[in-house]
């Protein structure tokens, strides 16, 4: 069981927006410690998405978005296109000195 | 631009010690946080350790009886070594650089993956 809490899976349609839930605790996000959000194509490695709770890597189209409130980070897709068919992962930091994931979210593009 | 690259034995027989080896091109390995990030087939993500290019390491509790990682600043490398494998110890491992101790990976290996069956 992963330490911090995605849903397993989302769906949506072409153009539609559609919106990825990582729930923490007071140990890790609620403690103030940053969200990250990775992006994992069909086998390839994780690719840095959003970090800094709402920061985007260069490359990264701004359809891409991500905020954290409390001990909640959310990830926001727009415009959905076939190729954000993917994992998107969760990363933050915990209390007991470790790094943290989520169990990961498979998006389906409609 | 900085690669990662991760080599090692594709098979590991059951009790014996998986060893890796992530080598960093394109960069410095200094001052940076090395970290290695396995991937069970089908499953999701669990961070298992990392190095600072001084030499000092975080690991991940469940996981630190078993888990060794050192850094060979001179041929800008970093290696994990976990013992005692099970088939539960099965997966990818990627390795990853990481520009704080607490904070995300900007960049990452294309993994490797490692069976542990006898």
């Amino acid at each position: 069981q992963s330490v911090l809490t995605q849903p397993p899976s989302v769906s949506g349609a072409p153009g539609q927006r559609v919106t990825i839930s990582c729930t923490g605790s007071s140990s890790n996000i609620g403690a103030g410690y940053d969200v990250h959000w990775y992006q994992q194509l069909p086998g390839t490695a994780p690719k840095l998405l959003i970090y800094g709770n709402s920061n985007r890597p260069s490359g990264v189209p701004d359809r891409f978005s991500g905020s954290k409130s409390g001990t909640s980070a959310s990830l926001a897709i727009t415009g959905l296109q076939a190729e954000d068919e993917a994992d998107y992962y969760c990363q933050s930091y915990d209390s007991s000195l470790s790094r943290v994931f989520g169990g990961g979210t498979k998006l389906t593009v409609l | 631009q900085v690669q990662l690259q991760e080599s090692g034995p594709g098979l590991v027989k059951p009790s014996e010690t998986l060893s890796l080896t992530c080598t960093v091109s394109g960069g410095s390995i200094s001052s940076y946080y090395w970290s290695w990030i396995r991937q069970p087939p089908g499953k999701g993500l669990e961070w298992i350790g990392y190095i600072y290019y001084s030499g000092s390491t975080n690991y991940n509790p469940s996981l630190k009886s078993r888990v060794t990682i050192s850094v060979d600043t001179s041929k800008n490398q970093f290696s994990l070594k976990l013992s005692s494998v099970t088939a539960a110890d099965t997966a990818v491992y990627y390795c990853a650089r990481a520009p704080r101790s607490d904070y995300y990976m900007d960049v990452w290996g294309k993994g490797t993956t490692v069976t542990v069956s006898s």
